[in-house]
């Protein structure tokens, strides 16, 4: 099973570029890594996914190095309302009749300050 | 957009009561997925289903069971719930063939005392 482990907690300030990374030591080659925003009281949204290299979409980038044992989100220039918990995922891409489990990480509370 | 509403979003049981949390979504989705969140613990997969009538233990089935008669119902039960099941239960879906980008309920804080 990929354990994922990120950090715990982030600061950061209005307009910065925040990079949450996302270790996962034992990724499968099969496993995709996905990562969701969550705020308080409210079920998690989806970000972005990939299997390596750069994704890039409007709202995020996901770099993912060669070894794929870990996984960087960043996201430009933040704002007050980017306040969340981020989350790292990493699972196969089918989970029925493969045994394949998906496996949250602990997340990360991004705090933005203005 | 896509909706997922869940039942309750906040329910108090006792300890043995049999209890049920309901799911819908309106997007024809095939997949399923319950979930719970816990402080430290992060979000740890149920059960899912993928399918009608079909479901799949996660990572921690133990004291769960799960229906699903109709494609926009999937509804998680606590047999006879016991207060470490106290906890933020979160219903997911998604369409067939797209395992990741999940749609996510509110979620149903369930207090079992």
């Amino acid at each position: 099973l990929a354990k994922t482990t990120q950090p715990i907690s982030m600061d950061s300030y209005e307009g910065q570029e925040v990079n949450i990374t996302c270790s996962h030591n034992n990724i499968a080659t099969n496993d995709y890594i996905t990562w969701y925003q969550q705020f308080p009281s409210q079920g998690p949204r989806f970000i972005i996914q990939g299997y390596k290299t750069k994704v890039t979409n409007e709202v995020a980038s996901l770099f993912i190095p060669a070894d794929r044992k870990s996984s960087t989100l960043s996201l430009p220039r933040v704002s007050l309302s980017d306040t969340a918990v981020y989350y790292c995922l990493v699972g196969p891409p089918l989970l029925y009749n493969q045994g394949g489990k998906l496996i949250f990480g602990q997340g990360t509370e991004l705090s933005v300050k203005p | 957009d896509v909706k997922v509403t869940q039942s309750s979003r906040y329910l108090v049981k006792r300890t043995g009561e049999k209890v049920f949390l309901e799911c819908v979504q309106d997007m024809d989705h095939e997949n399923m997925f319950w979930y719970r969140q816990d402080p430290g613990l992060g979000l740890r997969l149920i059960y899912f289903s993928y399918d009608v009538k079909m479901k799949e233990k996660g990572d921690i089935p133990e004291g769960y069971s799960v229906s699903r008669e109709k494609k926009e119902r999937f509804s998680l039960i606590l047999e006879s719930a016991s207060t470490n099941q106290t906890s933020m239960y979160l219903c997911a879906s998604n369409p067939r063939g797209q395992t990741y980008e999940q749609y996510f309920g509110p979620g149903t804080r369930l207090t079992v005392t």
